[in-house]
């Protein structure tokens, strides 16, 4: 079975640009996670969707970042404009209701 | 508030010498506590779910018990390549929502 699929690994930009990363979960899982994981720090929920719709986006900011999934399966979460802030590892993961969570390799970000 | 809190941040072990990991937790109603490994540059790495106080589950040298308000994960005789930040979750009445400690970066050293 395959696993998580996300794409880029490593990005690098310069502040006030902007990025787009990409996600593609375990086939089936109606549900997809995206968490936003700074150095040192356990995984923080920014957005969960339910099939295409979102379930909870209440720690997502909203005025920088966005995110969609399309026909219930891909998803892309977009930073746009990106601060210094922003840099963490952006981690994709998705699970079947009731069962744990699978993660992907997730994206490095580092923002200049 | 639903809230894991890990312990330690950061543990120093020498190859063969056994020691546990906490996890300590408040949460409504709880449906399922989970530990993942986590190597440098990668994604978490599902180990275990415990549904119950009282249930425990193994694998190799990890081994995590669940209590009512905490988990425990041992680590009998450690290797090096057992080196990795351990995460812990919950997931409470919305068994679709997770909450993370900050998790324990374990150090085996030969």
């Amino acid at each position: 079975e395959a696993g998580v699929a996300q794409s880029p690994r490593y990005k690098i930009i310069e502040k006030r640009q902007s990025v787009a990363f990409w996600c593609n979960p375990i086939s089936g899982h109606a549900t997809l996670y995206w968490y936003q994981q700074i150095l040192g720090q356990g995984p923080k929920l920014l957005i969960q969707f339910q099939n295409n719709g979102v379930v909870d986006d209440s720690q997502l900011p909203k005025d920088r970042f966005s995110a969609e999934r399309l026909k219930g399966v891909d998803s892309t979460l977009k930073i746009q404009p990106a601060k210094l802030e922003d840099s963490a590892v952006y981690l994709c993961a998705s699970s079947l209701e009731g069962r744990p969570l699978f993660f992907g390799p997730g994206t490095r970000l580092t923002v200049l | 508030e639903d809230q894991v809190t890990q312990s330690p941040e950061a543990l120093r072990l020498q190859e063969g010498e056994s020691s546990s990991l906490n996890c300590s937790y408040t949460v409504s109603g709880l449906r399922g506590l989970f530990w993942y490994r986590q190597d440098p540059g990668k994604g978490p790495e599902f180990l275990f779910t415990l549904y119950s106080a009282g249930e425990e589950k193994e694998k190799e040298r990890l081994k995590a018990t669940l209590t009512k308000k905490e988990s425990f994960l041992h680590i009998t005789a450690p290797k090096p390549e057992d080196s990795a930040t351990y995460l812990c979750a919950v997931a409470g009445n919305n068994f679709n929502k997770f909450y993370f400690g900050s998790g324990t970066k374990l150090n085996v050293k030969p």
